[in-house]
């Protein structure tokens, strides 16, 4: 399984836009890539996902550059809501049964007002 | 619609015992994930169940069992607990095993702590 690498933590203030990097430079043609992040004292939630383009939604922009060995996560007004660890997760978008999120440490933001 | 639920929310349990946990996944899903997260580290993959059947396992000792049953909810059951076994356990539910386009919905968990 592809692996992905991210900064341990960051740190933005409250109604700012944050920029969380992620690196997969070994991502294969068929991984997707997700994000999910998860509150204190919760389950992850779902984030959004993407293959080539970059992606809206009604969370977060996801901007994937155009080598697929980077991505970004855009959360455009942060509020304290959003502090939480944040997962970037490389999903195969073919073969086999099962469809496994593999987690790494992730992304701890945290929010300043 | 309703969320994935898990109970019990916090259990203890001494070394050696065998525990149960369970979830209820969300309204029209049919798959089930199990995850341990210990501290301080992303959730790790246990198993899958798929149509009551398991369709994927993670790299955990057969001591680590589950169910599905035909209303989707399932059961995890742990035996001869060890201090290791810490952590807290999430359930995540989906439709259909492969849910690439919407993703899981986790539910928040149990918190297992083993003495």
């Amino acid at each position: 399984d592809a692996k992905t690498t991210q900064p341990n933590s960051m740190e933005s203030n409250e109604e700012e836009p944050v920029h969380l990097p992620c690196n997969h430079s070994t991502i294969s043609g068929t991984d997707y890539i997700h994000w999910y992040r998860q509150l204190p004292s919760q389950g992850p939630e779902y984030v959004i996902h993407g293959l080539t383009s970059n992606v809206n939604n009604r969370m977060a922009s996801l901007a994937i550059a155009e080598d697929r060995k980077s991505s970004t996560l855009i959360l455009h007004r942060a509020t304290l809501r959003d502090a939480a660890v944040y997962y970037c997760i490389l999903r195969d978008g073919q073969g086999g049964a099962t469809n496994k999120l593999i987690f790494g440490t992730g992304t701890l933001l945290a929010v300043q007002p | 619609e309703t969320g994935v639920t898990q109970s019990p929310t916090h259990l203890i349990k001494t070394r050696g015992q065998q525990v149960t946990l369970r979830c209820s996944s969300q309204s029209g899903h049919n798959t089930v994930s199990w995850y341990q997260q210990a501290l301080g580290q992303g959730p790790q993959f246990i198993f899958q169940y798929y149509r009551e059947e398991e369709n994927g396992r993670g790299n955990f000792p057969p001591r680590f069992s589950g169910l599905q049953f035909p209303n989707y909810s399932s059961e995890l059951n742990v035996n001869a607990l060890e201090l290791d076994d810490s952590a807290l356990y999430l359930c995540a539910s989906s439709l259909g095993s492969r849910p690439l386009n919407y993703g899981y919905t986790f539910g928040s968990g149990t918190r297992l702590t083993v003495v």
